[in-house]
């Protein structure tokens, strides 16, 4: 069964802080990746596709990269506002599968 | 302006079968590339993608919920609806619809509805 895993599955840290949260595809899935960013009581938000292309009013202290199987979503200074869950999600092929999301707090 | 709203039943009977409506402004689904899809949340929990429809009709499921899934269109309404059958407290969730063009990334999505699961 194709699976998307995700690591870690909460962290927290400082304002700030550099945050980087890891995507594993089962298969390769070349770079047709997408971050969604899911804050508390929210709809889901489309942050990134295509792996490291920004959806529209994405600030830049978000960054993505990898393919294959491999990918980061990297926040490179943690402000209070990225309190939330963020999920990849494949779409090279059916299953269009969500990982299982890492939760990140203000420390 | 893309807009999606869900609509439909925020209790169910074990058993019974969860009929949801996706109400749409701002696109057409007879655009070629442009689909619709369906996403759950459990409480508390991860999304879960479950059916998409292409404005060609074709469409996708998740193989957990195939058997169990039908999704349709009409396109003079600018709907989409999404059956599940012989639902059961585990199926208990937030259900999204949202849209897509090109391919399988979501990035407009409705407010979710909510659906529990009880007798």
């Amino acid at each position: 069964d194709f699976q998307m895993t995700q690591s870690p599955s909460s962290l927290s840290a400082s304002l700030g802080d550099r945050v980087t949260i890891t995507c594993r595809a089962s298969q390769d899935i070349s770079n047709f990746l997408a971050w969604y960013q899911q804050k508390p009581g929210q709809v889901p938000k489309l942050l990134i596709y295509d792996a490291s292309t920004f959806h529209s009013a994405v600030p830049s202290r978000f960054t993505g990269s990898g393919s294959g199987t491999h990918f980061t979503l990297t926040i490179s200074s943690l402000q209070p506002e990225d309190v939330a869950t963020y999920y990849c999600q494949n779409y090279n092929s059916a299953p269009f599968t969500f990982g299982p999301g890492t939760k990140v707090h203000i420390k | 302006q893309i807009t999606l709203k869900e609509s439909g039943p925020t209790l169910v009977k074990p058993t019974q079968t969860l009929t949801l409506t996706c109400t749409f402004s701002g696109f057409s689904l007879t655009n070629s590339g442009v689909g619709v899809g369906w996403i759950r949340q459990p409480p508390g929990k991860a999304l879960e993608w479950l059916a998409l429809i292409y404005w060609n009709d074709d469409k996708r499921y998740s193989p957990s919920a195939k058997t169990r899934i039908t999704i349709t269109k009409d396109t003079s309404k600018n709907q989409v609806v999404f059956l599940m059958t012989n639902m059961d407290p585990v199926d208990t969730a937030t259900y999204f619809c949202a849209h897509i063009d090109g391919y399988e990334k979501f990035d407009y999505w409705g407010q979710g509805t909510p659906v529990t699961v009880s007798s």
